[in-house]
Parts: structure tokens; sequence; C-alpha cells
């Protein structure tokens, strides 16, 4: 089973601040990465998919990047609303695993 | 509008059966792949199963496989997770997402869970 990593598991941040978040497969997943960003009491959203697409809708203060082992997601400039928690989760094979997520909160 | 509601959820004794449903509308539910993913309360999210867009193709999780059993029917727009023998860490919100993608027995091509239901809630307990 492919194991996902994130790091920070948690951090503190203001409004405006660029914030970026790290992944890490236990081994190549090539561009097979999504990111989600779940809110309290809510279903996760997809932000990103395929490593680096936007999802329709999400706002471009998002990015993702990576292949292989290593990726990341950047907001570029924190807004109130992105206050939640992130998962990765690799679609390269199955089990499709998530990682244990990050959660942003305000500082 | 794309619309997935889960249904189904409760308490269940330890040992016990519950069937999900999860009613897809404002997408052609047969051309998609569809998964389940659960949430324990207060941790992260784990999936635990796939089922391509013919019902041909299914993958578990080994945390659940013997015991739940996802089907769908094409006709009815829906999908469900048969859950039998439950367990008190199977206790978790349950939700089902579309996947545009698809897994053959090796590998995945293009997956990703978009959109997801609201969620149900399953709790085992006596």
């Amino acid at each position: 089973d492919i194991q996902m990593t994130q790091s920070p598991s948690s951090l503190s941040a203001s409004v405006g601040d660029r914030v970026t978040i790290t992944c890490r497969a236990s081994q190549s997943i090539s561009s097979y990465l999504n990111w989600y960003q779940q809110k309290p009491g809510k279903a996760p959203k997809l932000l990103i998919y395929s490593a680096s697409s936007l999802q329709s809708g999400v706002p471009s203060r998002f990015s993702g990047s990576g292949s292989g082992t290593d990726f990341t997601l950047a907001i570029s400039s924190l807004q109130f609303e992105d206050f939640a928690t992130y998962y990765c989760q690799q679609s390269y094979s199955t089990p499709l695993t998530f990682g244990p997520g990050t959660k942003v909160d305000i500082q | 509008e794309v619309q997935l509601v889960e249904s189904g959820g409760g308490l269940v004794q330890p040992g016990g059966s519950l069937r999900l449903s999860c009613a897809a509308s404002g997408f052609t539910f047969s051309t998609y792949s569809m998964n389940w993913v659960r949430q324990a309360p207060g941790k992260g999210l784990e999936w635990i199963s796939y089922i391509s867009s013919s019902g041909k193709t299914i993958h578990y999780a080994d945390s659940v496989k013997g015991r739940f059993t996802i089907s769908r029917d094409n006709d009815k727009n829906s999908l469900y997770l048969q859950m039998n023998s439950l367990r008190a860490e199977d206790t978790a919100v349950y939700y089902c997402a579309r996947d545009p993608g698809y897994c053959s027995d090796i590998s995945c091509y293009g997956n990703w869970f978009d959109p997801w239901g609201q969620g149900t809630l399953v709790t085992v307990s006596s």
C-alpha cells in the first residue's frame, strides 16, 4: 500500500499570509495526487486534481505542484474562508489512501 | 445540479448489519465510477471501497474486505454499501463520492472524488 504523509500537521497563519503544505508518498505516484479542503461538519471539497489542475470554481490563490513522491499545496494569500483542514490523496493505485491532514487555523 | 445524498445510517449493535444508499442526480450516473469514504469522529479520511461505472471492477480497503459489499443500480441512479459484522471501529460518517477515473485490477487512472455527499453517520455500539 502507498502511505501518504503531510507536513506540518497543523499551522497557524494570518489572513494574507502565503501558506504551503507538503505531501509525500511512500513510492512514486507520478502526478496522481489530489488535494481536498474540509471544514468542520462538512464534506470534503476537491481543490486540486492530478497534482496541479485547479478544480472548476476553486479560487486561483490555490495551486498545486510536484510529481513523483513530493507534492505541495500553496495558498498565495490566505483568506478567512480558507481556515480548514487539508488532505492529500493518491490515486495511483488502490487502496486510494489519504494523508493524515493539515489543519490551518487563525494565528 | 450534481448531487449525492446518502441515507441509511444509524445506531447498530456490534455484529449487526446496515445498508447505506447514495442517491445520485444531475449527471449521467452510469458513466462514473463511485467510491465510499469514511471519517471516524475527530479523525481523518479513509477510503473504503470503489466500484467502476459498469460495476464489474470493485476494490475494498483491507479494513472492510469480507464484511462490506459495494454495489450499484444504474437504472435507479443509486450506490449502495452493505455493511455486515459491524465493529465499534466502523463508527464513522460515511460519504459517497463521484469519481471520473477508472481503476483496473492493478492500477488507477484519473481518479478523484468530486462531488461528495453530505455524509451519513453510522454508530456501532451496544
